[in-house]
Order: structure tokens, then C-alpha cells, then sequence
């Protein structure tokens, strides 16, 4: 059964750390997104990837945040420093041809 | 103006009730639509394409309008497990760039 895997699920960090999400994408899915979901911004593209190379982050911090594609396998997403207002849900989702499939997300928590 | 707006809600219906909801968006070069299905604490899944003219899967009915920048989401006879938040996507930039609307709360209540 292919599907998205996220880690962490949850992460709590104290203000200032450095936080890195990965993402192994499904199998053969070419295009990869990160998006965040807070309850008064709902779900904001933060940045994706095509065939590993990065189209578009305009929707991310650049001071704080950085996206990667190492390999086909793994995307990164890391926020340093991390400040309270980043407190999120963090998805991953990978799409092949049609649907968009999303990870479970990674919880943060910075206090 | 956000790309894509929904009324959050919350829509509190009645099992066995019809609802409606709308979804506009902004870019008039947007191509493809969805709806997407979130239930709490679990991430969004497919729900249904939208297209062009107009899809129907069970008691779900879909509906695109291109002239005023909407597409819609029916369900009749609205179950309990309905219960969930509804995302309408739109994507941009030559179908690559999928951007979410901020979701409609649905509560069916017995």
C-alpha cells in the first residue's frame, strides 16, 4: 500500500532550535509539496518540487526555512532558527499522474 | 484577495439534509479543480475531480463555473460520517501548483 511517510508525527522544541521535517515521497511520484496548516491560515503552500528541482517557495519564509530534495526518496524541510509562530501542521504530499497524496503531517510545537 | 476562498462555516446539518457549498477562485487561467476531504486531526484526501461539465459520484455532485470563478460540492442525504472539513483546490501554474482554499466545516448531526 504506497503512502507518503512523515517524520517526525510530533515535535516540540523550545524557540531558537533547529527543526528538520522529512518526507519520503511514494514510489515513481515526481512532483513533491510541503504545506502548512494552521486554523487561521488553513493549508499554504510552502514550496514544491518537480523531478527534485525546486519550482516554487515563494510561500516560504527564506530568512528561516529551507526545502531540499537530496534524492527521489527524501525531502527535507527545515526551519532554523524556529520561533513560536511556526507551531503547525507540516504536509508533505506527492503526486503522480493525478491525485495528490498527503503524509499523516508532522505536528510542531515551539514554545 | 486570497486565490481560492471558502466560507469556513461551520455548516451544522440535520442526517438526511441536503448541503451546498461554494468555492471561488481568482485566477481565471486556473485548470483543474478538486475537492479534497479532511477529517480531524488526519490529512486532506481526494474527494472528487471537478469537471468541466459537471460530475456526480453517489450522493456527491460536483459543479464547475468557469464565467463566475466557482465550482460547488452537493451532498444529498447527508450521512453522519459525512461529518468532516471540505477543501477546494484549484491548481495554477500549468497544473503544477495545487493551492488549497481554507476549508468548509461540516458538522451532520443526528
Amino acid at each position: 500500500d504506497a503512502r507518503v511517510t512523515q517524520t517526525p508525527r510530533d515535535k516540540v522544541t523550545e524557540m531558537g532550535q533547529e527543526v528538520t521535517m522529512r518526507c519520503q515521497p511514494i514510489l515513481g511520484h515526481n512532483t513533491v509539496f510541503w504545506y502548512r496548516q494552521t486554523m487561521m491560515q488553513g493549508l499554504e503552500l510552502l514550496a514544491y518540487f518537480r523531478n527534485r528541482a525546486p519550482l516554487d517557495d515563494s510561500g516560504m519564509p527564506k530568512d528561516r526555512f529551507s526545502a531540499e530534495m537530496p534524492d527521489a526518496t527524501l525531502a527535507t524541510l527545515k526551519i532554523q532558527p524556529s520561533e513560536p509562530r511556526d507551531s503547525a501542521v507540516y504536509f508533505c504530499a506527492s503526486q503522480g499522474p493525478g491525485e495528490l497524496f498527503f503524509g499523516e503531517g508532522s505536528r510542531l510545537t515551539v514554545l | 484577495r486570497k486565490e481560492v476562498e471558502q466560507d469556513p462555516g461551520p455548516f451544522n446539518v440535520p442526517e438526511g439534509a441536503t448541503v451546498a457549498f461554494n468555492c471561488t477562485y481568482s485566477n481565471s487561467a486556473s485548470q483543474s479543480f478538486f475537492w479534497y476531504r479532511q477529517d480531524c486531526r488526519k490529512e486532506p484526501k481526494l474527494l472528487m475531480s471537478v469537471y468541466s461539465s459537471g460530475n456526480e459520484d453517489g450522493r456527491f455532485t460536483a459543479q464547475l463555473n468557469r464565467a463566475s470563478q466557482y465550482i460547488s460540492l452537493l451532498i444529498r442525504d447527508s450521512k453522519l460520517s459525512d461529518s468532516a472539513t471540505y477543501l477546494c483546490v484549484v491548481t495554477l501554474q500549468g497544473a503544477q501548483k495545487l493551492v488549497f482554499g481554507q476549508g468548509t466545516r461540516l458538522t451532520i448531526n443526528p
